[in-house]
């Protein structure tokens, strides 16, 4: 099992490109969540899916869009990137919900020029 | 006030000795309580949960006190393996997500 994978690993843009992130899961998860990773910031929550088709916001979730079409995969978009975005990204899942362990994908490092 | 809070850090230890992380929280109908550890540039990793009833794996002891809405994690015997950051992480009420803290760095020195 590969667990929680995602791509990229690294991304630069500039101001106003748009990206996605994907995100995959091969451990039959329902739940999945995307967060960011900002020094002295801690983990905070941007959206989270708790089943195949379905999407919520978390504590940041202005400037993301997301998408769970598949319940394996959880994207999430950023239509017009800002410096603010600049950021260190980790998708998680967890089979159910918050009580279980949640497992998190290697990260994606973001940096908007 | 923050959801979760954590003393930052960092806690600079002597290989061997014991150290104690403490952590408080605001939302008082939270569900589920755990400590997740981070390794420099490395995700997340679920540590161990916390119980009320306090639980031990290994060196590791976790208290939970629902009244007083308080987590400690409790390492003896620390090893240089154990340099990390240490999150704690707090349930919503819905138990559908988590709340992470700022986490506590702690480097072991040889």
């Amino acid at each position: 099992n590969a667990g929680v994978t995602q791509t990229p690993k690294f991304r630069v843009l500039k101001t106003g490109q748009s990206m996605t992130l994907l995100c995959a899961q091969d451990m039959n998860h329902e739940y999945m969540y995307w967060y960011r990773q900002d020094p002295g910031m801690g983990l905070r929550l941007i959206h989270y899916s708790v089943g195949e088709g379905t999407t919520a916001k978390g504590e940041v979730p202005d400037g993301y869009n997301v998408s769970r079409l598949k319940k394996q995969n959880f994207l999430l978009g950023l239509e017009s990137a800002a410096p603010s975005q600049t950021s260190v990204y980790f998708c998680a899942s967890s089979k159910w919900g918050g009580q279980f362990e949640q497992f998190f994908g290697p990260g994606t490092r973001l940096t908007v020029l | 006030r923050k959801e979760v809070e954590q003393d930052p850090g960092p806690f600079n230890v002597p290989e061997g000795a014991t150290v104690a992380f403490n952590c408080t929280y605001s939302n008082s109908a939270s569900q589920s309580f755990f400590w997740y550890r981070q390794d420099c540039r490395k995700e997340p990793k679920l540590l161990m949960s916390v119980y009320s009833s306090g639980n031990e794996d290994g060196r590791f002891t976790a208290q939970l006190n629902r009244a007083s809405q308080y987590i400690s994690l409790l390492i003896r015997d620390s090893k240089l393996s154990d340099s990390a950051t240490y999150l704690c992480v707090v349930t919503s009420t819905l138990n559908e997500k988590l709340t992470f803290g700022t986490g506590t760095r702690l480097t072991i020195i040889p």
